[in-house]
C-alpha cells in the first residue's frame, strides 16, 4: 500500500524559516496536502498542491514538489511561536475517491 | 467557509455502553464524509468512508458492527461506538469532502472518547 514518511521532530528559533519534509511512495498521487494539528484539536488544511505543479506559495508558506523523487516539502517563513504544532502531509489519488494517506507527522517546536 | 463540527468534543463512558458521535458540515454539503481514529502521538488512521444515502465502506481490520456509521443527509454523519471497551478510547476525527471542491477534505475538531 501507499506509504508516507516524515521526520518526527523539528526545532527552530522564532523568526527563522522552517522546512518540513515528506516522502511518499504512490506514483499515482494527484494531490498532496499539508495539515496542521494543534494539541487536542482537529486538522487545519494549510495548503495543497496538484501533482503537475512544482511549487506553490501562499503568504508565509511555500510548498515544493519533486515528483521524480516523490518528495514534498513545506517551508514556513518567519516562523512564529503560534506555528508550533504537528504538521501532517497527506496524499491522494483520484482512483481512491480522495482517500487520504497521512504521513507520520512532524512536531514543530518554535523557541524564542 | 468549510466548517465541520463534531459533537461531543469529549465523552467519558462506562465499559459496555454505546456512544454516538456526530459530524456536521455547517456551511457546505458533503456527499462523502470520512471517519478517522488517532492514537496519542500517532498519525490518523482511516476507519471508514461514508457516502450519503448508502452504506459505509470500512477499512480492513475495522469492525463494522462495532463502529456503526450512518450518513443520513448531506450535512450529517454519525459514528456509534457500540459496547465500548477501554481499548476503544481514542481521538475520533471526521472529515467532509465538499461537493464543489471534491479533492479537499475539511476536518472536524475531533472527539476524545475515554472508556472506563
Amino acid at each position: 500500500g501507499e506509504d508516507v514518511e516524515q521526520s518526527l521532530f523539528l526545532s527552530v528559533r522564532e523568526g527563522d524559516s522552517s522546512v518540513i519534509n515528506c516522502t511518499y511512495t504512490d506514483s499515482s498521487s494527484t494531490y498532496l496536502y499539508w495539515y496542521k494539528q494543534e494539541p487536542g484539536a482537529g486538522l487545519q488544511l494549510l495548503t495543497y498542491i496538484f501533482s503537475n505543479m512544482d511549487m506553490k506559495q501562499d503568504q508565509r508558506l511555500t510548498v515544493l514538489l519533486n515528483k521524480k523523487d516523490k518528495h514534498l516539502s513545506l517551508r514556513i517563513a518567519d516562523t512564529q511561536t503560534g506555528d508550533s504544532a504537528i504538521y501532517f502531509c497527506a496524499e491522494t489519488n483520484t482512483g481512491t475517491a480522495s482517500k487520504l494517506t497521512f504521513g507520520t507527522g512532524t512536531r514543530l517546536q518554535v523557541t524564542l | 467557509g468549510a466548517v465541520v463540527s463534531q459533537h461531543p468534543s469529549w465523552v467519558i463512558c462506562k465499559s459496555g455502553t454505546s456512544v454516538k458521535i456526530e459530524c456536521r458540515s455547517l456551511d457546505f454539503q458533503a456527499t462523502t464524509m470520512f471517519w478517522y481514529r488517532q492514537f496519542p502521538k500517532q498519525s490518523l488512521m482511516l476507519m471508514a468512508t461514508s457516502n450519503e444515502g448508502s452504506k459505509a465502506t470500512y477499512e480492513q481490520g475495522v469492525e463494522k458492527d462495532k463502529f456503526l456509521i450512518n450518513h443520513a443527509s448531506l450535512t450529517l454523519s454519525t459514528l456509534t461506538v457500540t459496547s465500548a471497551h477501554p481499548e476503544d478510547s481514542s481521538f475520533y476525527i471526521c472529515s467532509a469532502r465538499s461537493m464543489t471542491h471534491t479533492d479537499t477534505q475539511y476536518f472536524g475538531p475531533g472527539t476524545r472518547l475515554t472508556v472506563l
